[in-house]
C-alpha cells in the first residue's frame, strides 16, 4: 500500500542549530514529493517541491531537501533554526492522489 | 497569489446539529478538496473534486457530504454533526492537472458537544 512515514513525532532543536526532518515514502514509481508547514492555527505552506531533476531543492525560509530514490527517502533539512521556525512540518506525496505524513512538531528552545 | 478562504475559524455545534463549512478560493482552480487533521493522524481526505457538480470521496466520507455548485465554493456539510467530528477541517486547491501542489485555507476549528 502507498504510504508516507514522518518517523519524528516531535523534535526539539537549540536556535542556531542545525535541523533534518525525514520522511519516508512507499510507492511503485517516482512520485512527486512535497514539504509543507503549518504554524499554530494555520493552514498549510508550501516550503519545496520535488518533481524531477536535480534532487537537492531549495525552497522558502532557507530550507532544503534531497530526494535518495535508493533510499525512498526525501529529508528536510536546515543548516540554522530560527525561532520562528516552530511549527508543525508534513511530507507529503502526489502519485495521483495527494498523501499526508503525520507530521513532526518542530519546538526551537532559546 | 491563491487566496483560499473558509467561512470561520472556529466553531461550536451541538451534537444532532447540521453543520456547513464554506471554502471559496479567487484562481479558478478546478480541483477542491476537503481534509480533516487530528493529531498523530495528519491530514485525512474526506471528499474531493474536479469539477463543478462532480464529488468523488475521500478516503474518510462517512458521516459527511459535499457541495460544489459554482467553481469557486466547495461546501462541507455535517448532516448530523457528533463529538467524533470535532476536528480542525482544511480545504485546499490545487490546478486541474495532475501532480500540482495544493494551496490551503486557514482551517476552521470544529467543535461539537
Amino acid at each position: 500500500a502507498q504510504s508516507v512515514t514522518q518517523p519524528d513525532i516531535h523534535i526539539t532543536v537549540s536556535e542556531g542549530a542545525s535541523l533534518e526532518l525525514r520522511c519516508n515514502y512507499s510507492y511503485g514509481a517516482t512520485p512527486y514529493l512535497f514539504w509543507y508547514v503549518q504554524s499554530p492555527g494555520q493552514g498549510l505552506q508550501l516550503l519545496l517541491k520535488y518533481f524531477s531533476g536535480d534532487t537537492l531543492v531549495q525552497g522558502i525560509k532557507g530550507f532544503e531537501a534531497e530526494f535518495k530514490r535508493s533510499q525512498s527517502s526525501f529529508n528536510l533539512r536546515k543548516p540554522s533554526v530560527h525561532w520562528s521556525d516552530a511549527a508543525e512540518y508534513f511530507c507529503a506525496v502526489e502519485s495521483g492522489d495527494m498523501r499526508f505524513g503525520a507530521g513532526t512538531r518542530l519546538t526551537v528552545k532559546p | 497569489d491563491v487566496k483560499v478562504t473558509q467561512s470561520s475559524r472556529y466553531l461550536v455545534k451541538r451534537t444532532g446539529e447540521k453543520v456547513f463549512l464554506e471554502c471559496v478560493q479567487d484562481m479558478d482552480h478546478e480541483n477542491m478538496f476537503w481534509y480533516r487533521q487530528d493529531p498523530g493522524l495528519g491530514l485525512r481526505l474526506i471528499y474531493f473534486s474536479y469539477d463543478v457538480k462532480m464529488k468523488e470521496k475521500g478516503d474518510i466520507p462517512e458521516g459527511y457530504s459535499v457541495s460544489r455548485e459554482k467553481k469557486e465554493r466547495f461546501s462541507l456539510i455535517l448532516e448530523s454533526a457528533s463529538t467524533n467530528q470535532t476536528s480542525m477541517y482544511l480545504c485546499a486547491t490545487s490546478l486541474g492537472s495532475s501532480y500540482n501542489e495544493q494551496f490551503f485555507g486557514p482551517g476552521t476549528r470544529l467543535t461539537v458537544l
